[in-house]
């Protein structure tokens, strides 16, 4: 069974560019993350979605990043413009919801950014 | 809001000794526990989760860690480490299902232990 697909794995952009990574969960995974993990810390939940609806977006700052997953499979994650505090590792991670005590996330490679 | 200290950034050992990794977690209510590893250049991958139950709970690659409600600890351990295990460690926590709202699923990770080992 295929993990999490995330692409590119590696992006440098330069300070005010739009930039956008892309995710792929494993497949029947209805539940779907985005993190940001900044150096030396731990990943801090970005958005989730549940389906197509985004169900948490609290901590996903809107009015540079935007995030959408039309069909409920795959999900894009943008960020226009990229300031140089953005360079970081955005993971992806998909879960099941089977009703289980609780549903374990599988976590992508990540796309590590770095903003010039 | 829960949160998560993890009280050793790094952690150096020599091969074949055993090691502890701390962790220290705050919340007023009941949360699910959980140890993910990380391999340079790779995702996390989960290592053991306590849900109920005994607070001994094994993990994968011979890691155990013990869950201790009083102290709001839940520090991982190996009798005896591998170079392969040099890693970065996380702890997280998370709301169970029933408590309801949009928290549940959501994962809040420590700052990170980095273990290397050494021959």
């Amino acid at each position: 069974e295929a993990g999490v697909v995330q692409s590119p794995r590696y992006k440098i952009i330069e300070k005010k560019q739009p930039v956008a990574f892309w995710c792929n969960p494993i497949s029947g995974h209805n539940t779907l993350y985005w993190y940001l993990q900044n150096l030396g810390q731990g990943p801090e939940l970005l958005i989730r979605y549940e389906n197509e609806e985004a169900v948490d977006d609290s901590q996903l700052p809107k009015d540079r990043f935007s995030a959408e997953r039309l069909k409920g499979v795959d999900s894009t994650l943008k960020i226009q413009p990229a300031e140089l505090g953005d360079s970081a590792v955005y993971l992806c991670a998909s879960s099941s919801n089977l009703g289980q005590v609780y549903n374990e996330q599988f976590f992508g490679p990540g796309t590590r950014l770095t903003v010039l | 809001a829960q949160s998560v200290t993890q009280l050793d950034s790094q952690v150096p050992v020599f091969e074949e000794a055993p090691v502890e990794l701390r962790c220290n977690y705050s919340s007023s209510v009941s949360v699910y526990l959980f140890w993910y590893v990380q391999y340079p250049n790779q995702g996390l991958q989960l290592l053991l989760k306590y849900l109920s139950g005994s607070t001994l709970v094994k993990g994968i690659n011979g890691f155990e860690a013990e869950f201790n409600k009083s102290q709001t600890s839940f520090h991982l351990r190996k009798p005896s480490v591998h170079i392969s295990d040099t890693a970065e460690y996380f702890c997280a926590v998370t709301l169970p299902s029933n408590a309801g709202g949009t928290s549940y699923g959501k994962l809040t990770f420590g700052q990170g232990t980095i273990l290397t080992v050494h021959p």
